[in-house]
């Protein structure tokens, strides 16, 4: 079974400043990695994934993320944090075959931004 | 393109009531999940669905069946609903990554 840890549920950066949330998974096969982001009251929205390729993704809104193997890492950074940037972030990884472990979620990281 | 779409959005029930969650998707997957999201516990799976006509638990299944009606539309029901099932449920449709549904918000008293 995969499983998926985010190292801490919140976390407060200054506007301006590096966001880096932590994520760390484990799966038998070789992953595809995801971050989402959950506005209140708002559904969940994919960010970037890594699936083959470039271990360095980048997304939406300025995110990017390094999957790294030997550290079994997928953590996600902006270099410069903004006030609409707090929201709720999740992890995830993917065996590629559905099924019920086929998508597996952390349980998140809540990002406050201080003015 | 709606994408994924649930409904309602948000129900109060009381103990011991029943209802269906719907959710309906236009993308062509195979595969649909249904998760609930409670604070601090991230997104726990209740049921998937890998093809149409096929179902599967999850990890909190309890008090709760599904149906996957057609390839478009994956319900969820609660036959008796519980205080312990207050929580905002997620609708997802599959294929590598996960597209979501707006969310139910559901209460039960």
């Amino acid at each position: 079974a995969q499983s998926v840890t985010q190292l801490g549920s919140h976390v407060s950066v200054s506007e301006g400043a590096l966001v880096l949330l932590r994520c760390n998974y484990s799966s038998s096969v070789p992953p595809y990695l995801f971050w989402y982001v959950q506005y209140p009251n708002q559904g969940l929205q994919l960010l970037l994934k890594y699936t083959t390729g470039a271990t360095l993704v980048k997304g939406i809104n300025g995110f990017e993320a390094e999957f790294k193997k030997s550290e079994t890492s997928f953590h996600l950074t902006k270099p410069s944090a903004h006030m609409s940037d707090a929201a709720e972030y999740f992890c995830a990884v993917s065996d590629q075959g559905g099924g019920a472990d086929g998508l597996t979620f952390g349980k998140g990281t809540h990002l406050i931004i201080q003015p | 393109n709606a994408g994924v779409t649930q409904t309602p959005k948000f129900q109060v029930l009381k103990t011991g009531q029943s209802m269906t969650l719907q959710c309906a998707q236009d993308m062509n997957h195979n595969s649909m999940y249904w998760y609930r999201q409670d604070p601090g516990m991230g997104l726990r799976l209740i049921y998937y669905s890998a093809s149409e006509g096929t179902t599967d638990k999850g990890e909190v299944p309890n008090g709760y069946n599904v149906s996957r009606l057609n390839k478009r539309e994956f319900s969820l029901r609660l036959e008796s609903a519980a205080p312990s099932q207050t929580s905002v449920y997620f609708c997802a449709s599959v294929r590598l990554e996960a597209f979501f549904g707006q969310g139910t918000r559901l209460t039960v008293v």
